[in-house]
């Protein structure tokens, strides 16, 4: 089945730095790939998605890249702020006749210091 | 905006008893999903929903754990007997259908602690 790897665990930067977080997944079928982000003690909520036709995407700060030859793809947040401090997940998924669910990585943890 | 309702939010139980969860999804929503989210590692799907029907229930401990759909709308996710490493979040989720990722939406979650 499908494995996600995650990294970096933990990541902290300083107050309008950037940020990047890399997934590589394994089941080349997979051809969605969402990101999540969860507060503490709060449902993980959608930020971004990309879909496997689409090399990158762009949502004011926060962008996807993905590279479906290598299997990775990266979450991207500039001019990061203290409310961007949380858990962010990525997560792969096949859809249509293969089902959706999705098959979450292991999660980073983000550290805004300002 | 449209909200997956769960219940209970914390529930505390002593192992060997038995525990239940429910979730409503989101309104015309076909497809349900029962995860389950041990502290620092991400969700693990336990169970998929297509209406009434499981659609996948692979990685379901099908030992202790059972979940049912009766009419297709609302869900139960039952434990017994609960065990101490069964302490997690269990969250729920919907979608429109199984074809597609659109409306993707996460309950708020039962938090699971068994002492």
């Amino acid at each position: 089945g499908e494995n996600v790897e995650q990294h970096p665990s933990t990541l902290s930067v300083q107050e309008g730095d950037s940020a990047v977080i890399k997934c590589t997944y394994s089941d080349s079928a997979s051809n969605y790939f969402p990101w999540y982000k969860q507060e503490l003690g709060k449902r993980p909520q959608l930020i971004i998605d990309i879909r496997s036709n689409v090399g990158e995407k762009k949502d004011q700060r926060i962008a996807v890249t993905l590279n479906k030859t290598a299997k990775h793809f990266s979450l991207h947040i500039t001019e990061t702020q203290p409310e961007d401090s949380a858990v962010y997940f990525c997560a792969a998924s096949k859809s249509r006749e293969y089902g959706n669910k999705l098959v979450f990585g292991a999660g980073t943890i983000l550290r805004v210091k300002s | 905006e449209a909200e997956v309702a769960q219940s209970p939010r914390y529930k505390i139980t002593e192992k060997s008893q038995a525990v239940a969860f429910w979730c409503d999804p989101i309104s015309g929503h076909a497809t349900l999903y029962w995860y389950r989210q041990i502290l620092g590692q991400g969700p693990e799907l336990l169970v998929q929903f297509q209406d009434e029907s499981v659609v996948d229930d692979s990685q379901l401990p099908k030992d202790r754990f059972s979940a049912e759909r009766l009419k297709g709308v609302d869900s139960t996710l039952k434990i017994q007997p609960a065990e101490l490493g069964d302490s997690a979040m269990y969250l729920c989720a919907s979608s429109l259908n199984q074809q597609t990722h659109y409306g993707y939406t996460f309950g708020s979650g039962t938090r699971l602690t068994v002492v």
